[in-house]
C-alpha cells in the first residue's frame, strides 16, 4: 500500500519553465514532508521540507506548496535549468516517531535546454 | 564528516551466491535504513534499526534477506541465496534522533546485479 502517491512518473521542461511535481497522503499524523533530489549515479539528497503549520515553504527557486485539508503537496521549481534534471522523491514521515520516511515512487525531471 | 559510506559500490555475481552489502552510518547517527531502487518499484524500505535494534523489516521480501547491525557504526544486508530478480541499487541511510525532524542521509548505494 502506497503511503504517499507522486505523480507525474516522468516530466519534460523547456529552460526557464516550471516544473510542478505533485504528492497526495491519507495518513493525517504526518507532520514532516520532505523532497530529496536524486542525480544518476547518486544516492538521494534532501533538497528541501515542509511541516504541516505553514501552506508555503520557499528555498532559492524551490517551493513546496502544502494544502492540509486535501492531503496534498507539491514542489515548483522556477526558471528550471539543465542542471535541475533528476528523479524527485516526496515522502512524509510522523515526528521522529521511528523516522520512518515513506516516499513516493520518484519523478525523472528533464530540463531541455 | 564522510557520510554514509557503502562497499561494495558494485558488485556483480551468479544466482545462487551469497552477497552481502556493508553500511557505515555517519557518526552519532542512531537510526539506519536500508533501502532498495528499481525502475519498477521505485524506492523501497527493506528494514530499519534504532540504536541497533530492527524495528521493522516488513519490507524484507524474503527469507532470503537478513540484515544485522552488530554496532553502532555498522550494518550488512545478506541475501542468500541470490536471484536476479534482487537486482537493483540498495541504499543505506542513517539519520539521528533526538529531534523532531530529521533528514536522512543516503549512502551512494550499491548497484547489485546477479546473472
Amino acid at each position: 500500500q502506497q503511503q504517499v502517491k507522486q505523480s507525474p512518473q516522468s516530466l519534460i521542461v523547456q529552460k526557464g519553465g516550471i516544473s510542478i511535481i505533485n504528492c497526495a497522503y491519507e495518513n493525517t499524523a504526518f507532520d514532516y514532508f520532505p523532497w530529496y533530489q536524486q542525480f544518476p549515479g547518486k544516492g538521494p539528497a534532501l533538497l528541501i521540507a515542509i511541516r504541516p503549520d505553514v501552506s508555503e515553504k520557499k528555498e532559492g527557486r524551490f517551493t513546496i506548496s502544502f494544502n492540509k485539508s486535501a492531503k496534498q503537496f507539491s514542489l515548483h521549481i522556477m526558471d528550471s535549468q539543465p542542471g535541475d534534471s533528476a528523479t524527485y522523491f516526496c515522502a512524509a514521515s510522523i515526528g521522529n516517531t521511528g523516522n520512518q520516511f515513506y516516499f513516493g515512487t520518484g519523478t525523472s525531471l528533464t530540463v531541455i535546454p | 564528516d564522510a557520510g554514509v559510506i557503502q562497499s561494495p559500490r558494485h558488485e556483480v555475481t551468479e544466482m545462487g551466491q551469497e552477497v552481502t552489502l556493508r553500511c557505515k552510518p555517519i557518526s552519532g547517527h542512531n537510526s539506519l535504513f536500508w533501502y532498495r531502487q528499481t525502475m519498477m518499484r521505485g524506492l523501497e524500505l527493506l528494514i530499519y534499526f534504532n540504536n541497533n535494534v530492527p524495528i521493522d523489516d516488513s519490507g524484507m521480501p524474503e527469507d532470503r534477506f537478513s540484515a544485522k547491525m552488530p554496532n553502532a557504526s555498522f550494518s550488512t544486508l545478506k541475501i542468500q541465496p541470490s536471484e536476479p530478480r534482487d537486482s537493483a541499487v540498495y541504499f543505506c541511510a542513517s539519520t539521528s534522533n533526538g529531534r523532531t525532524y530529521n533528514e536522512q542521509f543516503f549512502g551512494p548505494g550499491t548497484r547489485l546485479t546477479v546473472l
